[in-house]
């Protein structure tokens, strides 16, 4: 299994909504990431796990609210978001508890949120 | 803090024929990995290939190949004999060693066209 599972694929969502974006890996995975993507533009790292434990916050607003239950799990509630948080939220893991050369980041497809 | 530039936004190319992506970075770190992934339509980031700083040798996997020019701090992508699959949206990446984020650029759009 070599798959980073996203739910759900799509996501529309009112300014005064609560939602959760999962993301589940069963590779033994020790660090999760939670990016953000513009159309048209790279990934932004905003939240990593490592080992279950916040490792990086890039600064995120607290309307973005990240938990790792477990090593296996990564959640990302949402709370009265903004339309410029339109995006596709992508969630990542890497086998060791931080990246290198010989450990790739594995990601999957993403949600695609838009906030009305 | 490291960058990571990607100066053609678009490409296109024929099927069957060879393109070259370009990719520069600057940074002060001396251990580091350099990475190519692919962005299909289907949104999944997929990695195409990686390098590491401390290697001479240039990677490659398959028809995918780099010309990894350290001193100039160059990292282009060649992909032989494209393949419609191969349209995507392509992201030159860079991260430390032991670090936790990867940089990645701007991105550039490849179109194989029939």
């Amino acid at each position: 299994d070599t798959e980073v599972t996203q739910t759900p694929k799509h996501l529309v969502m009112g300014m005064t909504n609560k939602k959760s974006l999962k993301c589940e890996q069963h590779m033994g995975h020790r660090a999760m990431y939670w990016y953000k993507q513009k159309a048209k533009k790279p990934p932004e790292l905003m939240f990593v796990y490592s080992y279950e434990k916040l490792s990086i916050n890039e600064s995120v607003p607290s309307r973005f609210s990240p938990e790792c239950p477990n090593s296996s799990l990564l959640n990302l509630h949402l709370h009265a978001l903004q339309p410029e948080d339109s995006a596709l939220y992508l969630c990542a893991s890497s086998r060791l508890g931080h990246l290198h050369g010989n450990t790739e980041a594995f990601f999957g497809q993403g949600t695609r949120l838009t906030v009305v | 803090a490291q960058t990571v530039t990607q100066s053609q936004p678009e490409m296109s190319v024929q099927e069957a024929e060879t393109v070259t992506l370009s990719c520069t970075y600057d940074t002060s770190e001396s251990n580091y990995y350099l990475f190519w992934y692919k962005q299909p339509p289907s949104r999944q980031m997929i990695l195409v290939i990686r390098q590491e700083a401390y290697k001479q040798q240039n990677a490659t996997e398959n028809r995918f190949s780099v010309n990894f020019q350290k001193a100039a701090k160059s990292f282009s992508l060649k992909i032989s004999d494209s393949q419609l699959g191969d349209t995507a949206m392509y992201f030159c990446a860079f991260t430390i060693n032991s670090g936790y984020a990867l940089n990645f650029g701007k991105g550039t759009s490849l179109l194989v066209t029939p």
